[in-house]
């Protein structure tokens, strides 16, 4: 098992450019979770999926889309990059999404800079 | 709102030494509480969780770590450090009901030295 993969492993994008962060886990989990960690101040969750066909907002959602395009991948877009959008960004995923009490298995993040 | 502290950026302790890395929460109740690892360049691992119980929880990795509500602190201990733990943990709360957010410190970088 590959557990949960994300690429591009790196970007770097300039202002007002578009991209697509792809996320696929193997783990038959219900629920996936996008992150970015910013320096000092740890993980905040951007938006995430209780299972599939289902999306809600986290913590910091301006300036993100999602998709959650099966079981399986769950994606995170910026349609338009701003400089405060760099950062690394970390899709998770768990198993049945009925709590926080479950663990959440990491990918291996994806470090995107805007110019 | 939760919140989680951890007051020490960086610690630095030498091969075979004890660990110590402190962890306080803010929340009206007993939150669920979980340790992550990050080594360079990787995703996170959960290193143990605390729900409820007995107060000292055991994870994997040889770490250990005990719940005191009355300080609200959940504290990382390990007895021996190995080099191999050289990486970035973070303490995590999540009320203890569904429907809300885990909530991260902002993570301490151990350096372990020969």
């Amino acid at each position: 098992n590959a557990g949960v993969t994300q690429t591009p492993k790196f970007q770097v994008l300039k202002t007002g450019q578009s991209m697509t962060l792809q996320c696929a886990q193997d783990m038959n989990h219900n629920s996936m979770y996008w992150y970015r960690q910013d320096p000092g101040m740890g993980l905040r969750l951007i938006y995430y999926s209780a299972s599939e066909g289902t999306t809600d907002k986290g913590e910091v959602p301006n300036g993100y889309n999602v998709s959650r395009l099966n079981k399986r991948e769950f994606s995170l877009r910026l349609e338009s990059a701003a400089p405060s959008q760099t950062s690394v960004y970390f899709c998770a995923s768990s198993e049945e999404g009925t709590g926080w009490r479950e663990t959440q298995y990491f990918g291996p993040g994806t470090r995107l800079l805007v110019l | 709102a939760q919140s989680v502290t951890q007051p020490d950026i960086h610690i630095t302790v030498s091969e075979g030494a004890s660990l110590e890395l402190r962890c306080n929460y803010s929340y009206g109740a007993t939150p669920y509480l979980f340790w992550y690892v990050q080594s360079p360049g990787q995703g996170l691992q959960l290193l143990l969780k605390y729900f409820s119980g007995d107060t000292l929880v055991q994870g994997i990795k040889g770490f250990e770590a005990e719940f005191k509500r009355s300080q609200s602190s959940f504290n990382l201990r390990k007895p021996s450090v190995h080099w191999s733990d050289a990486a970035e943990y973070f303490c995590a709360v999540a009320p203890n009901n569904a429907g809300n957010m885990l909530t991260f410190g902002g993570g301490t970088r151990l350096m372990v030295k020969p």
